[in-house]
């Protein structure tokens, strides 16, 4: 089983702001199953990017993936307030899926 | 684009079984993916196990395998997730959620409510 490890922990960054948040695999990961999320307090988890770098419908360009093998990375531009979420990466491999454990974005 | 919605709340003892349910509205039912997934109070994201409608067996996460049955009746494009016995460590919040374009592993969207299920003597 592939284990995704996020960073960091927990991000706290001013509006306008650019963040950075990292996912590495445990092994290689097919770029075409490497996904993100956003969840919210008390909200289902958001698609925001899959195959590590298409964001997903009515995703603003403000968000972006890249990355490949183990090494992943979702970039938010121009921080608002109302990315305050937490953020998980998710891979798929041999018909099976984990999370990483999610990096919480503070925005101050 | 359809949506997802999950049955209600639960309140259960240990050792009681139980099923929720998920049901598609306003697309294919038979012909995406579906996948479970558990948020423990305060936690992460943990994948419990997936299937394709009508079509398939479920997989399993290894970690919920024999804990859980995920099953579907297409003919009220309904999933379900179902225990035998509820243990009070089976307290979370469940999420369902459709394969993102039709496609298994490449991400889930959209995802339903989240039905609560709370397990306490």
């Amino acid at each position: 089983e592939i284990v995704l490890t996020q960073s960091p922990g927990t991000l706290s960054l001013s509006p306008g702001e650019r963040g950075t948040l990292s996912c590495r695999a445990s092994q290689s990961v097919t770029s075409t199953y490497l996904a993100w999320y956003q969840q919210k307090p008390g909200q289902a988890p958001r698609l925001l990017m899959y195959s590590a770098s298409s964001r997903a419908a009515g995703i603003p360009d403000r968000f972006s993936g890249s990355g490949s093998g183990t090494d992943f990375t979702l970039t938010i531009s121009r921080l608002e307030p109302e990315d305050s979420a937490v953020y998980y990466c998710q891979q798929y491999s041999s018909s099976l899926f984990t999370f990483g454990q999610g990096t919480k974005l503070e925005i101050k | 684009e359809g949506q997802l919605v999950q049955s209600g709340a639960e309140v259960k003892k240990p050792g009681e079984s139980l099923t929720i349910s998920c049901q598609g509205s306003g697309y294919s039912f038979t012909s995406y993916w579906i996948g479970w997934v558990r948020q423990m109070p305060g936690k992460g994201l943990e994948w419990i196990g997936i299937i394709y409608p009508g079509y398939s067996d479920p997989t399993y996460s290894p970690s919920f395998e024999g804990q859980v049955t995920i099953s579907t009746d297409k003919s009220i494009s309904t999933a379900y997730l179902q225990w035998a016995s509820l243990k009070a460590s089976d307290t979370a919040i469940y999420y369902c959620a459709r394969a993102y374009g039709g496609y298994v592993g490449i991400g889930f969207d959209p995802w339903g409510q989240g039905t609560l299920v709370t397990v306490s003597s």
